[in-house]
This record gives C-alpha cells, sequence and structure tokens, in this order.
C-alpha cells in the first residue's frame, strides 16, 4: 500500500533560517511527488511536483525539493525563511493511474519574526 | 475563470440530517475527487470521478454519497450526519488524472 510519512509535526524557525522539511514514502513503482502548502485559512496550493527529469525540482516562493529514489525521500527545502512562509506544508505522492493522491499527514511551520 | 469553487464555506448539522456540499471547476477537467482533512491527518480521499456518470470509492466513502451528472459539478451528499463527520471537506479536479490538481477553498462543516 502507498504511503507517505512527515517526521516532523511542528517545525518553528527564526526568519532567515534554512529549512529542510522530510517526506519519505513507501510504493514500489514510478511515483509522482507533490508539495502542497495550505496557509492559515486558505485552500492547498501546488509549490511543487517532480514527475521525472531533473531530481532536483524548483517551485513557488523560492522553494525546491529533491527526489532521492534511493532513500524514497522528497525533502522540501528553502534557504531563508519568511515570515509569510508560516503554513502547513503537506507532501503527496501519485503512484496509481486515477491520479489519486496521497497525502502525508503535514508539517506545520512557524516563522518568527 | 473562476477554478474550484465550493458552496457553503460553513455549515452546522444536527446528528441525523442531511446535506450536500457542492462543488464545481470550470477548467473543463476531467477528474474531480472529494478529500476530508482531519487535524493532524492530513486529507484522505473521500470519492473521486474520471468524467460525466462515472464514480468511484477513495479511501473512506461511509457515510458519504457522490455522484457526477456534468463535467463541471461533482455534489458530495451526507445523508445521516455522526460527529465522526465533523471535518473541513475538500474538493479537487484535473484535467487527467496523472495532471496536477486544484483545490477549492473547503467546507468547514461541524456535526452536533
Amino acid at each position: 500500500a502507498q504511503s507517505v510519512s512527515q517526521h516532523n509535526h511542528h517545525v518553528i524557525l527564526s526568519e532567515a533560517a534554512s529549512l529542510e522539511l522530510g517526506c519519505n514514502y513507501s510504493y514500489g513503482g514510478t511515483v509522482n511527488l507533490f508539495w502542497y502548502v495550505q496557509y492559515p485559512g486558505q485552500h492547498l496550493q501546488l509549490l511543487l511536483k517532480y514527475f521525472s527529469g531533473d531530481p532536483l525540482v524548483k517551485g513557488i516562493k523560492g522553494f525546491e525539493a529533491e527526489f532521492i529514489k534511493s532513500k524514497f525521500s522528497f525533502n522540501l527545502r528553502k534557504p531563508s525563511v519568511q515570515w509569510s512562509d508560516t503554513a502547513e506544508y503537506f507532501c503527496a505522492i501519485r503512484g496509481g493511474s486515477q491520479g489519486n493522491l496521497i497525502f502525508g499527514k503535514g508539517t506545520k511551520l512557524s516563522v518568527k519574526p | 475563470n473562476a477554478g474550484v469553487t465550493q458552496t457553503p464555506k460553513f455549515r452546522i448539522l444536527k446528528i441525523g440530517q442531511s446535506m450536500t456540499l457542492q462543488c464545481a471547476q470550470d477548467m473543463n477537467h476531467n477528474y474531480m475527487y472529494w478529500y476530508r482533512q482531519d487535524p493532524g491527518m492530513g486529507l484522505k480521499l473521500i470519492y473521486y470521478s474520471v468524467g460525466a456518470g462515472i464514480t468511484d470509492k477513495g479511501e473512506v466513502p461511509n457515510g458519504y454519497n457522490v455522484s457526477r451528472s456534468t463535467t463541471e459539478d461533482f455534489p458530495l451528499r451526507l445523508e445521516l450526519a455522526a460527529p465522526s463527520q465533523t471535518s473541513v471537506y475538500f474538493c479537487a479536479s484535473s484535467y487527467l488524472g496523472v495532471e496536477t490538481q486544484y483545490f477549492g477553498p473547503g467546507t468547514r462543516l461541524l456535526v452536533l
């Protein structure tokens, strides 16, 4: 069965600190990988995605993620966070043909000004 | 282009009542999805549809029903509301199953 693990439930950082959020998945076949962000009171927005090709993908707002197939990981990074990055971040995979996304439980990021 | 819209934004139901959560998209997407989001649990798929007239169960379908009579609309029906259905419900759509999903603003439901 497919599953996604996000090991950090809540991360607290000061502005300008670097960010790395972990995401590991379980799936035996070809997988598409996503990071979504949910700002307080808003709906999910796509940050970035990986389907194939260069395993280092760049998304919006300075975020990037690296797909490491051997580690079944797709960690999200940002060199310098801002207060406006305070949100909940969800890693998701898609391994089936129907497009169903399997989400991790999410990581809340709080950035102190 | 409004994207994915959902109504209502918030609703309080009594146990045993029924209601329909509305979802519409104007992007001519074939695939539509209903998720529920519970605190600390991420999103779980309730039902999905690959086109008008075709629906299928997701991970947590019990207590819900769906229909897809048009490409644009994908309503979610709760027949007998239970406290366990207190959640935030998100509708999403994508052109094909392998494309990016776009999410609506959500419906917050409280069952008392």
